[in-house]
């Protein structure tokens, strides 16, 4: 059964400094990766995905993400923290085309980044 | 495109009571999903209809009940609303099917508080 941990509910950086939120999965397959941002009373929005082919992605808002394979991590990373980047932010993982499963979306617990002055 | 759309976006209602979460999604995709957020607990899928005429049970189906009403309607059912039914839904719909990945779109939910 596939699963994703996210490594911290909160992280609190200063404006400027490096963002790094962690992202561990679990599957049997090469997976699908996505990470979704969620701005406080919104819906989820997608910040960037993984689907084949380069290990590093970038996504929108100057955020990007390295597929690592052998640590089986999907780590997001911003080098410079901006005030309208606070938010709560989702790891999911999908397995769709493999041993019948739906590929349906499997969520982390979340992420609140917290950008102080 | 308004994109997924959800209505209503607050209600409360009392323990007994029963309403209906109504969905609309306008990009012409096959797949549509209702999750629930609660503090701590990330997302968890409670229904899903992977195409029109289709409904599955997800990770935490008890207490709901679906209809997919056409390709664009996807609504969710609270026959006797519980306490423990307090949270926010969202709706989401992805264009699985005429993709390999599960690209899932998301409307801006609904607070629903039970008494």
């Amino acid at each position: 059964a596939q699963s994703v941990t996210q490594l911290g509910s909160h992280v609190s950086v200063s404006e400027g400094a490096l963002v790094l939120l962690r992202c561990n999965y679990s599957s049997s397959v090469p997976p699908y990766l996505f990470w979704y941002v969620q701005y406080p009373n919104q819906g989820l929005q997608l910040l960037l995905k993984y689907t084949t082919g380069a290990t590093l992605v970038k996504g929108i808002n100057g955020f990007e993400a390295e597929f690592k394979k052998s640590e089986t991590s999907f780590h997001l990373t911003k080098p410079s923290a901006h005030m309208s980047d606070a938010a709560e932010y989702f790891c999911a993982v999908s397995d769709l085309g493999y041993g019948g499963s739906q590929g349906n979306l499997i969520f982390g617990k979340g992420t609140k980044l917290s950008v102080k002055p | 495109n308004a994109g997924v759309t959800q209505t209503p976006k607050f209600q409360v209602l009392k323990t007994g009571q029963s309403m209906t979460l109504q969905c609309a999604q306008d990009m012409n995709h096959n797949s549509m999903y209702w999750y629930r957020q609660d503090p701590g607990m990330g997302l968890r899928l409670i229904y899903y209809s992977a195409s029109e005429g289709t409904t599955d049970k997800g990770e935490v189906p008890n207490g709901y009940n679906v209809s997919r009403l056409n390709k664009r309607e996807f609504s969710l059912r609270l026959e006797s609303a519980a306490p423990s039914q307090t949270s926010v839904y969202f709706c989401a719909s992805s264009d699985l099917g005429t993709r390999l990945y599960n690209e899932q779109f998301f409307g801006p939910g609904t607070r629903l508080t039970v008494l």
